[in-house]
């Protein structure tokens, strides 16, 4: 059975401050999402991790794709308030088009 | 920008009452699927399909819930008799292979 882990679950942290969120998964699936979900929003897309070693910025996040550790991280710079949310990564499940969900992190990011 | 749209936004009802959610995806879209969140058991994939045809549905309780989808710009989940536990945010989301674009989901609760 495929199964995706996020660690931590909960993460609280100050501005200013580094961190990772760490996705791992039981697949040799390739392909690996990041999304994020404002409270009682939507979820929207982030990053889109196509082959090994792939690695996509945008402004403070960078999310990167080891598939032989089978390890995604998403990398947080420099934490600001607005980028307090539930992050979610999702993998490929092969052939049948679904997503498998890891259970998000949710992060706080004080003032 | 091309979106996922739901409806309706917000459902309150009654326990026992059927509760029709609508969803319309992006244009262009073949795949669609009906996701449910809650606190509880976080984001559920209950069905879902690629070229309107059913490709999974064994996420939904199947004596009371049903999905359909009628023709390429509209997608149906049902909920006949509906109970207090199905009180949750149901979230459709599209896509061509991947990422998969989510709509703002249906708040509903059920009294």
């Amino acid at each position: 059975e495929l199964k995706v882990e996020q660690n931590p679950l909960f993460l609280s942290m100050q501005e200013g401050k580094n961190y990772t969120i760490y996705c791992n998964y039981s697949t040799t699936s390739d392909r690996l999402y990041w999304y994020r979900q404002d409270p009682g929003k939507s979820l929207e897309s982030l990053f889109v991790l196509l082959s090994n070693g792939a690695v996509k910025q945008e402004g403070r996040l960078m999310a990167s794709l080891d598939t032989k550790a089978r390890l995604s991280t998403l990398h947080i710079t420099a934490a600001v308030h607005d980028l307090s949310a539930t992050y979610f990564c999702a993998v490929d499940s092969d052939s049948n088009y679904q997503l498998i969900w890891g259970a998000g992190t949710k992060l706080i990011i004080k003032p | 920008d091309a979106r996922v749209t739901q409806t309706p936004r917000h459902k309150v009802t009654e326990m026992g009452q059927e509760v029709t959610m609508r969803c319309q995806p992006i244009l262009g879209h073949n795949t669609v699927f009906w996701y449910r969140q809650t606190m509880m058991q976080g984001l559920e994939l209950l069905a879902y399909f690629r070229n309107r045809a059913p490709l999974d549905d064994s996420g939904m309780p199947k004596d009371r819930f049903s999905a359909e989808m009628p023709d390429a710009t509209l997608a149906t989940l049902k909920i006949q008799p509906s109970e207090p536990r199905d009180s949750a945010v149901y979230f459709c989301a599209s896509g061509f292979n991947q990422p998969q674009h989510f709509g703002d989901g249906t708040r509903l609760s059920i009294l």
